[in-house]
């Protein structure tokens, strides 16, 4: 399976700023996701990163809260914008080959004060 | 009614017991299936895909029955580290593309 590392780990970040979280894969990767995990849930999808166009939202995120960027096949950055306490989270970034199967990187916990 | 349901648990199971628990999903149209293991803290790790004829990994039995839409999960002899949140994922469909749904997980906590 890839390889799958997360900048930063863990921050703590005051409200009203913004954090951008990169993922990067050992290897060339036809797709890529950013999820959210709040304490205590499962993980939702906030969407799929597409590389050389824009991102495909899930329903209640957007691009202005949530800007994606995925330059290439191994690299992708999640944005959350204008932070607030509720954006306190877990946030992966996941990748698949080829197959179904899905893995995931190591996860941001995000922390807003 | 959730799209995958599963019960939360804690399975409080001695350590060498077998445990078993399910997982529901709602979409009979959907495609594959997994179980994903998530320790405290970590992120999740596909543990095994879930074959419509059934497989078997080591200790961990999963199996598939489409008609009642559910898949399970059985550890045998059970090991202090099997101690995990257990995440059912389901590829609903291929009108869904290749989102996955996960569910709520659940906790199994294995004990001396």
């Amino acid at each position: 399976s890839a390889v799958i590392s997360q900048k930063p780990s863990r921050d703590i970040c005051q409200r009203g700023t913004s954090l951008t979280i990169q993922c990067q894969v050992d290897s060339q990767v036809t797709m890529m996701f950013w999820y959210r995990q709040q304490p205590g849930q499962s993980l939702t999808l906030i969407a799929t990163a597409n590389q050389g166009s824009e991102a495909t939202y899930e329903s209640g995120f957007v691009i202005d809260k949530f800007p994606i960027s995925r330059p290439n096949l191994t690299f992708s950055t999640l944005t959350v914008s204008n932070m607030s306490p509720e954006d306190s989270s877990i946030y992966l970034c996941s990748v698949r080959q080829g197959s179904n199967e899905q893995y995931f990187g190591p996860g941001t916990r995000l922390t807003v004060t | 009614r959730k799209e995958v349901e599963q019960d939360p648990g804690p399975f409080n199971v001695p350590e060498g017991a077998t445990v078993a628990f399910n997982c529901t999903y709602s979409n009979s149209a959907s495609q594959s299936f997994f179980w994903y293991r998530q320790d405290c803290r970590k992120e999740p790790k596909l543990l095994m895909s879930v074959y419509s004829s059934g497989n078997e990994d080591g200790r961990f039995t999963a199996q598939l029955n489409r008609a009642s839409q559910y898949i399970s999960l059985l550890i045998r002899d059970s090991k202090l580290s099997d101690s995990a949140t257990y995440l059912c994922v389901v590829n609903p469909s291929k009108a869904a593309g290749n989102k996955l749904t996960f569910g709520g997980g659940t906790r199994v906590l294995v004990k001396p």
